[in-house]
């Protein structure tokens, strides 16, 4: 079936470094992607989103990069910070039926070394 | 930004009992809520859908005669957890959307409620 799942489960970075996360998406059909951040014993927050006309998207410290051809999506983080430790999902919205819907990813659990 | 709230934060309870989880949009009229499952470590999944006012979708292989979903109004939905076992303790995480316009609709997610079932 359709998935979207995660290269790396877990990524350390020394703090002030640049953190890439990466994401391989099965379902063509899906037209939006987020990403969201989850801090332990918390719901996830939303931290960027892109929709699938759009190869690059930027917001603050956040980068996320879309790439069709290969069903890739990555976020990358520019001067990692100690509270960006956290996990890190992927997520593709698609309709299912006639209802929009949005399937995660495995995570990745990125850890900010001092 | 819209905020999702989720009642209980924690909750234990014995097994054979039952359990009401509350989530509710504060600032915004949710369209649709959904209700995730997260065991420890793994990743989030679906276990229902719900538009106001009518009965829930629930995905493959979670049981609609043991996570009841009431969706009663735009703000407000209800998980209940009937005859709750050990196996049932997990994170559960509601999220709420609203429209945005077309194609695009944003989804907004609570803190999560911690069971953990003795």
């Amino acid at each position: 079936g359709e998935s979207v799942g995660l290269h790396l489960p877990t990524l350390s970075v020394q703090e002030g470094d640049n953190s890439i996360i990466n994401c391989a998406y099965s379902n063509s059909a899906s037209d939006y992607f987020i990403w969201y951040k989850q801090e332990s014993g918390k719901g996830p927050q939303f931290i960027i989103d892109i929709r699938s006309n759009m190869d690059k998207r930027q917001g603050q410290r956040v980068t996320v990069l879309l790439n069709k051809t290969v069903k890739h999506l990555s976020l990358q983080i520019a001067a990692t910070q100690p509270g960006d430790s956290a996990v890190y999902f992927c997520a593709e919205s698609s309709f299912s039926g006639s209802a929009r819907q949005l399937t995660f990813g495995s995570g990745t659990q990125l850890t900010v070394l001092p | 930004g819209a905020v999702v709230s989720q009642h209980p934060s924690r909750v234990i309870c014995k097994s054979g009992t039952s359990v009401k989880i509350e989530c509710r949009s504060l600032d915004f009229q949710a369209t649709t809520m959904f209700w995730y499952r997260q065991f420890p470590k793994q990743s989030l999944m679906l276990m229902a859908t719900s538009n106001e006012g009518s009965k829930a979708t629930y995905e493959q292989g979670v049981e609609k005669d043991k996570f009841l979903i009431n969706h009663a109004s735009l703000t407000l939905s209800t998980l209940t957890v009937t005859s709750a076992h050990p196996e049932d303790s997990s994170f559960y995480i509601c999220s709420a959307r609203t429209r945005r316009g077309p194609p695009i609709y944003e989804q907004y997610f609570g803190p999560g409620t911690r069971l953990t079932v003795t």
